[in-house]
């Protein structure tokens, strides 16, 4: 079935220990979302590449980068994690980024605990 | 600014009927959206609303008015699966999506 995976489900890290968190596509999509989700509050979009085309959300920390490689991957490093950072990581891809019921589909999802 | 708000959390009975109101303020319109979300899962896809009026999907149905910025999603038939976060988005007119915080909704035997 085509999906979208993410790496690794469960992430526990260290005050200031980088992590990289991974995510994978098999739906063939131009356009690739990572977004932050704390409990109980809204998704809140990080990134998104528009096939190479990266765009930074204005208010996305320095802390937060991402590469893509291909189109089929997707990366998020967290170059300092501080404790404000644990949250669940949802990367999210669609086949583009506008018109019509253009809908998102998500991975799973990674738990980041920060200690 | 611009703001999607729905109410935190909900209770109905199993089998019952329940509303979850979105009401939205935001710099243009390019479609609503509704997701469910299950505790520590992925938020998937339920509806699409672009037009005013009623999309029905099965147990489950979405309502627009663009005038008055008002959505709403009927689950009928309720039934214990359905216990869930329901998130309300919107996309923009620059088709960004803006997301509220979700409706816990708890369904009771």
């Amino acid at each position: 079935d085509a999906m979208v995976i993410q790496n690794p489900r469960y992430q526990v890290t260290q005050f200031g220990k980088p992590v990289t968190l991974s995510c994978s596509q098999t739906l063939n999509h131009n356009v690739m979302y990572w977004y932050q989700q704390k409990s109980s509050q809204a998704p809140k979009l990080l990134f998104h590449y528009y096939d190479k085309d990266f765009n930074n959300e204005a208010d996305t920390p320095d802390n937060f980068q991402s590469r893509r490689p291909n189109t089929s991957f997707c990366f998020l490093d967290i170059r300092s994690p501080g404790l404000g950072d644990a949250a669940m990581y949802l990367c999210a891809t669609s086949r583009d980024g506008g018109s019509g019921a253009n809908v998102l589909t998500f991975g799973a999802g990674s738990r980041l605990t920060v200690l | 600014g611009q703001n999607i708000d729905q109410p935190t959390e909900m209770t109905a009975t199993e089998g019952a009927i329940v509303q979850i109101n979105c009401t939205y303020q935001t710099s243009g319109f390019n479609g609503l959206f509704w997701y469910q979300q299950h505790a520590g899962e992925a938020p998937t896809f339920l509806s699409y609303n672009v037009l005013d009026g009623l999309e029905e999907k099965g147990r489950f149905s979405s309502f627009l008015s663009r005038s008055k910025g008002y959505s709403y999603l009927l689950l009928k038939e309720l039934q214990m699966k359905d216990s869930a976060s329901y998130l309300c988005a919107v996309r923009d007119s620059n088709y960004q999506l803006i997301w509220g915080a979700g409706t816990k909704l708890i369904i009771k035997p």
